[in-house]
């Protein structure tokens, strides 16, 4: 079955402190990856999305994620958070060719100042 | 460019009644798709529509059925309500074609609650 999961269903971390989500997937066969993000009281955003070539994709606000086929993974890396990035992060996944995005659960990140 | 919007932001209905919501989709895309966010979780994929045409279908019931318009723009309806149907529903509009829809854009969501 396709699936989507998230390591992390909650986490808190201090404002500079580095970040890694972790986001595995199964699906049999050519995917594009995705992070959205959802800040309190707005609608989902797109940070990045990887379809092909380099594995490592740089996003906005200064996140990036890394592809690693082998390990059917997409982690969401940025080295300092700021306060603003407090919010829910999603990782999804969409067959190549496909039409329909599978979330995972989600990961709510608090960043304290 | 206009983004993705939707009508309307919160309802309120009671078990047994019928809902619809509306999705104005972003300029220039011509596929809509609707996810079901229960409490908690992430996106549930309930059906894209493309020109007009139902194109993919999630393990949602009969219930839940669609519309696509000329512009574009879309209706998801529910009938026959259930408890477990109170969540936040998102449409996302992309350009794409019947076997593959490119970056999907999600309008704010509309927040049903079903008493």
């Amino acid at each position: 079955a396709q699936s989507v999961s998230q390591h992390n269903h909650h986490v808190i971390l201090s404002e500079a402190a580095s970040l890694e989500l972790g986001c595995n997937y199964s699906y049999g066969g050519t995917v594009n990856l995705f992070w959205y993000v959802q800040y309190p009281g707005q609608h989902l955003q797109l940070l990045l999305k990887y379809f092909s070539g380099d594995p490592l994709v740089k996003g906005i606000k200064g996140f990036e994620a890394e592809f690693i086929k082998s390990k059917f993974s997409f982690n969401l890396r940025k080295p300092s958070v700021q306060w603003s990035d407090t919010a829910e992060y999603f990782c999804a996944v969409m067959g190549r060719p496909g039409n329909k995005l599978i979330f995972g659960a989600g990961t709510r990140l608090a960043v304290h100042p | 460019e206009t983004g993705v919007t939707q009508s309307p932001t919160h309802l309120i209905k009671t078990r047994g009644q019928q809902v619809t919501l509306r999705c104005s989709s972003q300029s220039g895309h011509n596929t809509v798709s609707w996810y079901q966010q229960a409490l908690g979780q992430g996106p549930q994929f309930i059906f894209q529509y493309y020109r007009e045409e139902e194109n993919g279908r999630g393990n949602f019931p009969p219930r839940f059925s669609g519309l696509q318009f000329p512009n574009y723009s879309s209706e998801l309806n529910v009938n026959a309500l259930e408890l477990d149907d109170s969540a936040l529903y998102l449409c996302a509009s992309s350009l794409g074609t019947s076997q593959h829809s490119n970056e999907q854009f999600f309008g704010p969501g509309t927040r049903l609650t079903v008493l």
